[in-house]
């Protein structure tokens, strides 16, 4: 089963707004990471956040993460019509390998 | 520095045929990772090696096996396919387990 979870499923804004993504797991974790994957790509690393670390920003990203709520969120800011992907969260429970969520398709609209 | 590649790019099998899926890095990373992603769907890690000597499995092994051949390379193979392998496969390498993966551009495999 998934370690991650992401919700929502699907996100639709216009262009301009913020688009907020969040990621659920289930045990407890080293690290957790955030990809984006445009249609038909690989996965690119967008930012990871240590166990030890509530908040991270990388340009217009924000992650933050909640221990105690097994739970992470990663915001974007002025969104693009660039930016429409889907954006994965995985987590890595220290067993050599990350785990996946099944992502949150997001729609810029221009 | 062309980061992960991965060959071929397309594959069309049929029930029962056999194939080898290729993936090198040139980042001297040590773990590399094979994924599998069906539609609308997340990865799912098929077997992946924390460094050069070791292979494990991962969440959907079954049907496949791995090679990590030197420290550059990782292969999948498929020895008999079946439709429900349908799928595209990833290759991700990094330097360690913990940091973060750096993925190839995908194959997309079709068993008929």
């Amino acid at each position: 089963s998934q370690q991650g979870e992401e919700d929502p499923q699907a996100l639709s804004i216009q262009e301009g707004e913020n688009a907020t993504m969040n990621c659920s797991y289930k045990t407890s974790i080293n690290n957790l990471q955030w990809y984006r994957q445009n249609s038909g790509r690989g996965l690119v690393h967008l930012i990871l956040i240590r166990s030890n670390e509530r908040e991270k920003h990388s340009g217009r990203l924000r992650v933050t993460l909640d221990t105690s709520k097994k739970s992470s969120s990663l915001l974007i800011t002025a969104s693009r019509a660039a930016d429409t992907a889907s954006y994965f969260c995985a987590t890595e429970p220290g067993a050599q390998k990350l785990v996946f969520g099944q992502g949150t398709r997001l729609t810029i609209n221009p | 520095n062309a980061g992960v590649t991965q060959t071929p790019k397309f594959q069309v099998l049929k029930t029962g045929q056999s194939m080898t899926l290729q993936c090198a890095q040139d980042m001297n990373h040590n773990s590399m990772y094979w994924y599998r992603q069906d539609p609308g769907m997340g990865l799912r890690l098929i077997y992946y090696s924390a460094s050069e000597g070791t292979t494990d499995k991962g969440e959907v092994p079954n049907g496949y096996n791995v090679s990590r051949l030197n420290k550059r390379e990782f292969s999948l193979r498929l020895e008999s396919a079946a439709p429900s392998q349908t799928s595209v496969y990833f290759c991700a390498s990094s330097e360690y387990y913990y940091n973060e993966q750096f993925f190839g551009p995908g194959t997309r495999l079709t068993v008929l």
